[in-house]
């Protein structure tokens, strides 16, 4: 089955640090683009990352740009967000999703269920 | 960057009626554009790509159509499992952006 899960969601407190992880099955990891989209409580779907299949590409929304890192282990199957100077807009459900094989095309055909950020004191 | 604007927010209907969803972007996006359904507490799920190509296991009840700034998604008959939100996405270019969801309620 193919599928993907995240994990290492959890509290942190304003100006923290927190690494998310995404374990990817079913397909070979290797060969996708990858992407983070978070989702705040009651909102809609914001993209905020983009990391290609040998994890040298990466792209970011603005509001991110600078406090995250996505990156990839292909050995692991593995994908990451590493989120620092964590503030309360960042508290959302984090979901990890991958990217069609179509060229040139970026929308996401695989999603995981999520994992859950909260930042508060 | 390119705004994506749903209409309406909410919409309420019943078991077996057409519903129609528009997408409107701030520029043309050709006819790349996406739509997902989302069910409270689930991940989105892909049912469109490309603005009018209807992704493998997706009723044949739901189209798409559109090009360049004004997008459909139509559900022509409303099925149970339907009730969700709905969301519109294009991919012509960074940052990908979403619309802001249309929820389909029941009436």
């Amino acid at each position: 089955e193919v599928q993907v899960v995240e994990s290492g969601g959890g509290l942190v407190q304003p100006g923290g640090s927190l690494r998310l992880s995404c374990a990817a099955s079913g397909f070979s990891f290797s060969k996708y683009w990858m992407h983070w989209v978070r989702q705040a409580p009651g909102k809609g779907l914001v993209w905020i990352a983009r990391i290609n299949s040998d994890g040298k590409v990466a792209t970011y929304v603005d509001d991110v740009r600078g406090r995250f890192t996505i990156s990839r282990d292909n050995a692991k199957n593995t994908l990451y967000l590493q989120m620092n100077s964590l503030t309360a807009d960042d508290a959302a459900v984090y979901y990890c999703a991958r990217e069609t094989t179509m060229a040139a095309s970026y929308y996401m055909d695989v999603w995981g269920k999520g994992t859950t950020v909260t930042v508060s004191s | 960057d390119i705004r994506l604007t749903q209409s309406p927010s909410t919409l309420s209907a019943s078991v077996g009626d057409r519903v129609t969803i528009t997408c409107r972007a701030s520029q043309s996006v050709s006819t790349w554009l996406a739509w997902y359904q989302q069910k409270p507490g689930k991940a989105p799920k892909l049912l469109i790509s490309k603005a009018s190509n209807l992704e493998t296991g997706v009723p044949s009840t739901f189209s798409g159509s559109g090009s360049g700034t004004d997008f459909t998604l139509t559900i022509s008959s409303l099925q149970p499992d339907d009730f969700a939100t709905y969301y519109c996405q294009h991919y012509n270019g960074f940052p990908l952006t979403f619309g802001g969801g249309t929820k389909v309620e029941i009436k």
